[in-house]
């Protein structure tokens, strides 16, 4: 079975403070790929990163990062120094090789307040 | 299109009434998923097409949902006798066979606002 689970419902933070969002997942595949979604109030989906099973490196892009380990099936993202335009809910998804489905977490909801 | 595209952005009904989303895939773009978001939650798959593949119909929630796609063009999602509970953004996404080709993987509608009144 595979699954998503995004323990934190709701954050609040104040602008330019860190923040972590944690997602981690549950496959039998050894190959498989992890996303990042942001969706805004305005309701469409945006794509943040796809990171495959294979490549355990983390990545960083302006102010977000994420940190991939296999050990621990964790993929959390970190926005630095947060901004007010932040604020959304933010959803971590898996997706098999053979599945072809996204498996989606509930979503975190970011509020960041100025 | 340059983009997924779905129709109607909004829709109201009456309980009892049967509904039609539809789904404009990116051209050439072979795999199409429904998925479901109640108001607060996360996404729901309903649906996933392949292809010519049989369907991946796991998540429909009842016999009173089913979908279509006539080869890799256009999807429609009907909702039979709908009720309350149905009330959701209908969300379509398709993405390329290959996924290695486009980073993103999937690229996902603005999706049907469905309200049955």
């Amino acid at each position: 079975a595979q699954k998503v689970t995004q323990a934190q419902t709701e954050i609040s933070v104040v602008e330019k403070e860190d923040v972590t969002l944690d997602c981690v997942y549950e496959t039998r595949d050894t190959t498989y790929y992890l996303f990042w979604y942001k969706q805004p109030p305005s309701g469409e989906l945006v794509f943040l990163i796809r990171r495959n099973s294979f490549d355990e490196q983390n990545e960083i892009s302006g102010r977000y990062s994420w940190n991939f380990q296999k050990s621990t099936s964790s993929f959390n993202f970190t926005i630095t120094a947060s901004q007010v335009v932040d604020s959304a809910v933010y959803f971590c998804a898996l997706n098999t090789f053979q599945g072809g489905k996204l498996i989606f977490g509930q979503g975190t909801e970011l509020s960041v307040k100025p | 299109g340059a983009g997924v595209s779905q129709s109607p952005s909004n829709k109201v009904t009456e309980k009892g009434k049967d509904v039609e989303l539809r789904c404009d895939p990116i051209s050439g773009h072979t795999a199409l998923y429904w998925y479901r978001q109640r108001l607060g939650q996360g996404l729901e798959f309903l649906i996933y097409f392949q292809g010519n593949s049989a369907p991946d119909k796991s998540g429909l929630p009842s016999d009173r949902f089913s979908a279509e796609r006539t080869g890799e063009s256009v999807s429609t999602l009907t909702i039979q006798r709908t009720q309350q509970e149905d009330s959701a953004v209908y969300l379509c996404a398709s993405s390329h066979p290959g996924q290695g080709r486009d980073r993103r993987g999937y690229t996902f509608g603005s999706g049907t606002r469905l309200t049955v009144v």
